[in-house]
């Protein structure tokens, strides 16, 4: 299975601020790398698809970025509202894995 | 408006057996591949299995595989999955996700509980 390690596991930030979250495969995956935003209680939902499409409806704010490995979630002005986990997934291989998650906490 | 919602949750003993739906809606069911995917508490997202659009092809993660399976009925917009042998290891909320080529979940039911324990 192709493992994705993503960092920091959590992050306290400011509203205002620009946030930047790393996901890293355990091998070549192309762009085929989603993110997903959860939220106490709820259900994950897609943000980016195929490492840096803004999904539709989804806040400019939000972007992706990288291929092949090394992957970057960037948040450009923390919003009081984007205080969730956030998952990185592969989709190259079977089967879908997911990173470990990303907490992220209003400083 | 594009609608999974699933039921069937609930406390079983180990050893025991559950049968979860998931009911779609707002959109052609029988277009796409779709997904279960689960969460123990507190813990992250762990995909469990896939089926095709027409039902002919599944997959399961290692962990399951033997155990759970997948199916649908197109005709009644129901995506199933049947889970025996349960394990304590499987208590988690379990999700259906409607997939987008492969693997990309655009839209996720909102989850529904199963905790198994004697």
């Amino acid at each position: 299975d192709i493992q994705m390690t993503q960092s920091p596991s959590s992050l306290s930030a400011s509203v205002g601020d620009r946030v930047t979250i790393t996901c890293q495969a355990s091998q070549d995956i192309s762009n085929y790398l989603n993110w997903y935003q959860q939220k106490p209680g709820k259900a994950p939902k897609l943000l980016i698809y195929d490492a840096s499409n803004l999904e539709t409806g989804v806040p400019s704010r939000f972007s992706g970025s990288g291929s092949g490995t090394d992957f970057t979630f960037t948040i450009s002005s923390l919003q009081p509202e984007d205080i969730a986990t956030y998952y990185c997934q592969q989709y190259d291989n079977l089967p879908p894995t997911f990173g470990q998650g990303t907490k992220l906490e209003i400083k | 408006e594009v609608q999974l919602v699933e039921s069937g949750g609930g406390l079983v003993q180990p050893g025991g057996s559950l049968r979860l739906s998931c009911a779609a809606s707002g959109f052609t069911f029988s277009s796409y591949w779709m997904h279960w995917v689960r969460q123990a508490p507190g813990k992250g997202l762990v995909w469990v299995s896939r089926i095709n659009s027409d039902g002919s092809s599944t997959s399961y993660a290692d962990s399951v595989k033997g155990r759970f399976t997948i199916s649908r009925d197109n005709a009644k917009n129901t995506l199933y999955l049947q889970m025996n042998s349960l394990r304590a290891e499987d208590t988690a909320v379990y999700y259906c996700a409607r997939a987008i080529a492969k693997g990309k979940f655009d839209y996720w039911g909102q989850g529904t509980l199963v905790t198994v324990s004697s």
